[in-house]
């Protein structure tokens, strides 16, 4: 089954940029998702196709993808930013749905 | 607005059975697929498996084969997802999710639109 992990935790200040990695074996040449969920509430798609963004999500969140790890940018963070953050890719064998363990957002 | 209105939270016995429920509105239910995800308290999320309206093809993750099963039915919009032989630590919020997909898995698309949630708690 595919793999794909990120860091536990990222922890910065209010005007920092956020690197949450998503690491996975060639993860490069699979399309990468991310979802940003707050405490108490469902996860919101923040990022997809590695870096396209949704209706409504700040420009300050982009995205690349290349060889073996996958990365969600946040520009100049603010409080509102943090969550837990999950990137999401397909793999064709096994589970193909693939979640990677999450990270924690915490904005000093 | 595109929406899914899942079923209220559940309180379960170890060895019973779940079914919990995720009523589409907004779009037509089966050009789309519905795939679940688990999270445990604490823990992140876990991808169960897909139905799909469209052709009722399933695709189950491996840890849940056996134990899982999706259905549809068009005529009310709604997918269900049943976990039976529930333990402790099914405990956990089921989401459903819709999921571009509507034939097969070939392919990764985002999930757009998410459930709420429904609060499983498996506890004698």
């Amino acid at each position: 089954s595919y793999v794909v992990t990120q860091p536990p935790s990222v922890s910065l200040a209010p005007g920092e940029t956020a690197t949450i990695t998503c690491a996975g074996n060639n993860i490069g040449t699979k399309s990468v998702h991310w979802y940003q969920q707050k405490p108490g509430q469902a996860p919101v798609l923040v990022i997809y196709y590695d870096n396209d963004r949704p209706s409504g999500i700040p420009e300050r969140f982009s995205g690349s993808n290349s060889g073996n790890t996958a990365t969600l940018f946040i520009s100049r963070v603010e409080a509102g930013d943090e969550a837990d953050y999950y990137c999401q890719v397909w793999h064709s064998t096994g589970d193909h749905r693939v979640f990677g363990g999450g990270t924690k957002l915490t904005v000093l | 607005q595109v929406q899914l209105l899942q079923s209220a939270a559940e309180v379960k016995k170890p060895g019973d059975s779940v079914k919990v429920s995720c009523k589409a509105s907004g779009y037509k239910f089966s050009d789309y697929g519905i795939s679940w995800v688990r999270q445990a308290p604490g823990q992140g999320l876990e991808w169960i498996g897909w139905n799909s309206p469209y052709n009722e093809a399933t695709d189950y993750a491996q840890k849940f084969q056996g134990r899982v099963t999706m259905t549809t039915d068009k005529s009310t919009n709604t997918a269900y997802m049943e976990l039976r032989r529930l333990r402790s630590d099914d405990t956990a919020i089921f989401f459903c999710a819709r999921d571009p997909a509507n034939v097969d898995l070939t392919a990764n698309d985002p999930f757009k639109i998410w459930g709420q949630g429904t609060v499983v708690l498996v506890s004698s």
